[in-house]
This record gives C-alpha cells, sequence and structure tokens, in this order.
C-alpha cells in the first residue's frame, strides 16, 4: 500500500539552528500538505502545494519557515533559526487533488524537539 | 473562518462499553466533515467521512457518526469498544470557502482498559 513517506523521524536540535524535513507523497498525488500538530492539539495547516505551486501559505511564519516542491514531487520545509515554541510534531499529507472530496494521506510526521 | 471542538479530551473506557465522542464545528455553510484516528506509534488515518446524504455514517472498525445540521454536531460513536481502540480521534471539516483545507478539532484521547 502506497504511504506519505518522512524523514527523519526524529529531530533535536538547538535554538537558532536550520532544521528541514523531508516528505515524498503518495506516487500520483498533486496536492501536498504540510501541518504542525503541536502536543494536545489537532494538526494545523502551514502550507498547501499544487504541484510545485504554492495554494496557501497563510499559517506559515514566513520570517522563519519556508517550504517549497520544486519539481512538483517531494518537498521541503526549513526552519531558520528554530525556536523553543517550534517543538511540534510536524505532518506532510497529499492528496490527488485540491477539491473537498479528496480524501489526505498522512505520514508518519518528524517530531522536532527544539533545545 | 472554521473551527472544530472536540469535547472530551481524555475519556476512559472498559472493553464492551459503548463510546461516543462529541464533536462540533462553527460554520455555516456546506461542509464535509471527517473522524481521523491516529493509533499509538502510527499515522493519522481517516476513520469515516460524511459529504451528504445519509447523515448516519459508518466508517472501519465498527465505528459511525451522526451528522446533525441543526447541532453543527458530528458525533463519533461505536456500540462496543475494544482494547485496540485506544487512540487520538479527531474531528475535522472542510468546504465552504477553505475548499479542502482541513480544519482540526483539538482531539480526544481514548484509552480502553482490558
Amino acid at each position: 500500500e502506497a504511504e506519505v513517506a518522512q524523514s527523519p523521524r526524529y529531530k533535536i536540535t538547538e535554538k537558532s539552528q536550520a532544521v528541514a524535513f523531508w516528505c515524498d507523497p503518495i506516487s500520483g498525488h498533486a496536492t501536498l500538505y504540510w501541518y504542525r500538530q503541536i502536543l494536545g492539539q489537532g494538526p494545523e495547516l502551514l502550507v498547501q502545494f499544487q504541484d510545485e505551486s504554492v495554494v496557501d501559505d497563510s499559517q506559515l511564519p514566513k520570517d522563519r519557515f519556508s517550504a517549497e516542491r520544486l519539481k512538483g514531487v517531494d518537498s521541503t520545509l526549513k526552519i531558520q533559526p528554530a525556536e523553543l515554541g517550534d517543538s511540534a510534531m510536524y505532518l506532510c499529507a497529499s492528496s490527488l487533488g485540491t477539491g473537498p472530496y479528496n480524501e489526505q494521506f498522512f505520514g508518519p510526521g518528524t517530531r522536532l524537539t527544539v533545545l | 473562518a472554521q473551527s472544530v471542538s472536540q469535547h472530551n479530551h481524555h475519556v476512559i473506557l472498559s472493553e464492551a462499553a459503548s463510546l461516543e465522542l462529541g464533536c462540533n464545528y462553527s460554520y455555516g455553510g456546506t461542509v464535509n466533515l471527517f473522524w481521523y484516528v491516529q493509533y499509538p506509534g502510527q499515522h493519522l488515518q481517516l476513520l469515516l467521512k460524511y459529504f451528504s446524504g445519509d447523515p448516519l455514517v459508518k466508517g472501519i472498525k465498527g465505528f459511525e457518526a451522526e451528522f446533525i445540521k441543526s447541532k453543527f454536531s458530528f458525533n463519533l460513536r461505536k456500540p462496543s469498544v475494544q482494547w485496540s481502540d485506544t487512540a487520538e480521534y479527531f474531528c475535522a471539516v472542510n468546504g465552504g470557502n477553505a475548499g479542502n483545507m482541513l480544519t482540526f478539532g483539538g482531539g480526544t484521547r481514548l484509552m480502553v482498559k482490558p
């Protein structure tokens, strides 16, 4: 069964350092999402791509976060510099398209701890 | 803007007990509703969804949910829980101006005692 792949699964970093997370969506899925899930809360959307284009990044803290999906397949989410409040699970999801009936499939996530 | 609230943060049940997890959303337009489950150490996966039609929807593993439009609710139910249902459950909504962007509730952590 096809799955969304993410790496690394765990990342520990010190504040002010740069971190990057990678996501490989299910083959053929044009839409890719990055979510942040703070402990004890539900996931919150950070950015959504349709192919290589950003559809929505209104919740992405652009002063320190960046996301790219250069070839419209895999994607990287970067934080520079990391802050203590960035400690969270970062989830990637993908779907066939952007319509509201398209099921989103989630990856295992990257758990980030900022010290 | 859409918002989703889940009333119970933690629920503890014994095996064979009945389950009902509350979910309310705030949005007046047409919405699609979802329940996701996250088993320990696993990724989020879809449990069931409602788009239109019969407001009682059945999902995997014996779960069902009822959409009550007048109450803006989409509660999750299971008549008899098993130890393997121990997980975190998230209600989510999309639709309207938000398109397919999912808005999640805060989650309910269910523990089933054997």
